[in-house]
């Protein structure tokens, strides 16, 4: 039982182009969320979070919003960079240190 | 400042040996958490440890499995008699005491390889 999804296993982008990557969440317990980027053979590298009492956070070239009457969320990404092609992990937890709930992960590909 | 830090980076070991993971959180975290990535899947939960103290082992397979955080260094997963499908990247991650959104910071990872 999947409890977040990321249901596009891959996207391919242009550069300079916005770049979307889709989170559905199914747990209503879930309050804080997360994005994790991930090159091959390394760690996750946390990108960006989001708390429920929000509906957006923006950090530099990269906003997350949230839906929660959807239980959904979205990592925009612009203008995107090559340098942005890994792997993006939507992650949520259900409050304190409770662990963290993946998703399996969408693969960008940013075109130059 | 160091980050978490993980040992061996990549390990392989035959059917039927042991494997031992090491993991040593970011300086002032007291909060480790243990994850799996097989090949081609996401990131699934395995246990989550305190020093000393088990917290949540949930995702933890009941047997062959096991993880401690000791008083004194790092955190280690262990896995007894391995067999092929333990293959796969084993993650830690840490995270600082009382804050209102869990963030963990992971390290680069132990690829495991059974032969």
């Amino acid at each position: 039982d999947q409890q977040v999804k990321q249901n596009s296993p891959s996207l391919s982008v242009q550069e300079g182009r916005i770049s979307i990557l889709n989170c559905d969440y199914t747990n209503s317990m879930f309050d804080y969320f997360l994005w994790y980027k991930k090159y091959p053979a390394e760690g996750p590298t946390f990108l960006i979070s989001i708390s429920s009492i929000k509906d957006k956070n923006e950090d530099g070239r990269f906003t997350v919003f949230l839906n929660k009457s959807a239980k959904h969320l979205s990592l925009h990404i612009v203008p995107s960079q090559p340098g942005d092609s890994a792997v993006y992990f939507c992650a949520a937890s259900a409050g304190g240190n409770t662990p963290l709930v993946f998703g399996k992960g969408t693969r960008l590909s940013v075109i130059a | 400042n160091a980050g978490v830090m993980q040992n061996p980076r990549h390990l392989v070991r035959r059917r039927g040996q042991e494997a031992r993971l090491r993991c040593s959180p970011m300086k002032g975290h007291s909060h480790v958490y243990w994850y799996r990535q097989l090949p081609e899947e996401g990131l699934k939960f395995m246990v989550y440890l305190q020093k000393e103290n088990i917290i949540d082992e949930s995702g933890m397979p009941k047997e062959r499995f096991s993880a401690e955080f000791p008083k004194e260094g790092p955190s280690i997963l262990r896995i007894q008699q391995v067999v092929r499908g333990d293959s796969a990247a084993y993650f830690c991650a840490s995270s600082p005491q009382r804050q209102p959104g869990n963030t963990i910071y992971f390290g680069e990872g132990s690829w495991l390889t059974v032969v």
